[in-house]
């Protein structure tokens, strides 16, 4: 079954903590990315990346670090730098060319002991 | 910034109804693409409009685009209790990233 899978579905952080959030896909797909979402608000785009052992900065990437050493694998690392970072993160696949639609994980909640 | 802005935030009907949401965006796009999100739960796709399409449809949705006025909506039709969720638009306007709305949140009561 295709997809993509986000772990862990619950985490949470204690003070001074780097946490990884794992995302695997078996979609073949050669961008992935990774959203947060607030309550009640919209996804704001942390990282991307279109093909392996590259990636860019979203729109807030502060706080976060993120590697691409095997297509099917992208990891989330939120750091003790991100002083807010309880949230919904939600990551992503798409397959090349344009206008293709992107694929979604079911998340992983973050909170903060 | 948001370039989506999704309208109404909240809409709340009753079963058989239809449901419009509106997207309005600022700048120029490739595609916009629509997606729901049921609580607790990632997105899933439902339709993406091309910027030389006006209209599309996929079984009850219907999408319309209007570049000139920077507008689309997002029609539902005969409502079910199923379709409770939250109902985000997307522009894509190259870079191979997608920028979203902040959503409408649609509960339909039986």
């Amino acid at each position: 079954d295709g997809g993509i899978t986000q772990s862990p579905k619950y985490l949470f952080r204690k003070e001074g903590q780097n946490v990884t959030l794992s995302c695997e896909q078996n979609l073949n797909h050669d961008a992935m990315y990774w959203y947060r979402q607030d309550p009640g608000q919209g996804l704001r785009l942390i990282y991307y990346s279109q093909i392996v052992n590259d990636f860019q900065k979203g729109d807030i990437a502060e706080g976060y670090s993120v590697s691409r050493e095997k297509k099917e694998s992208f990891p989330l690392t939120v750091t003790s730098a991100q002083k807010n970072p309880t949230a919904f993160y939600l990551c992503a696949s798409r397959t090349s060319g344009s206008n293709q639609p992107q694929h979604f994980g079911d998340g992983t909640r973050l909170s903060i002991l | 910034s948001q370039q989506g802005e999704e309208d109404p935030q909240a809409l709340s009907i009753q079963e058989g109804e239809n449901a419009t949401m509106n997207c309005s965006y600022k700048t120029s796009i490739n595609n916009l693409q629509w997606y729901r999100q049921n609580s607790g739960r990632g997105l899933v796709h439902l339709i993406l409009i091309r910027s030389n399409e006006r209209e599309k449809h996929s079984g009850r949705l219907r999408v319309t685009l209007d570049t000139s006025k920077k507008s689309s909506s997002l029609l539902i039709t005969a409502s079910r209790a199923a379709d409770t969720a939250s109902y985000f638009c997307a522009t894509d306007i190259g870079g191979n990233k997608l920028t979203f709305g902040t959503g409408t949140q649609l509960k339909v009561e039986l």
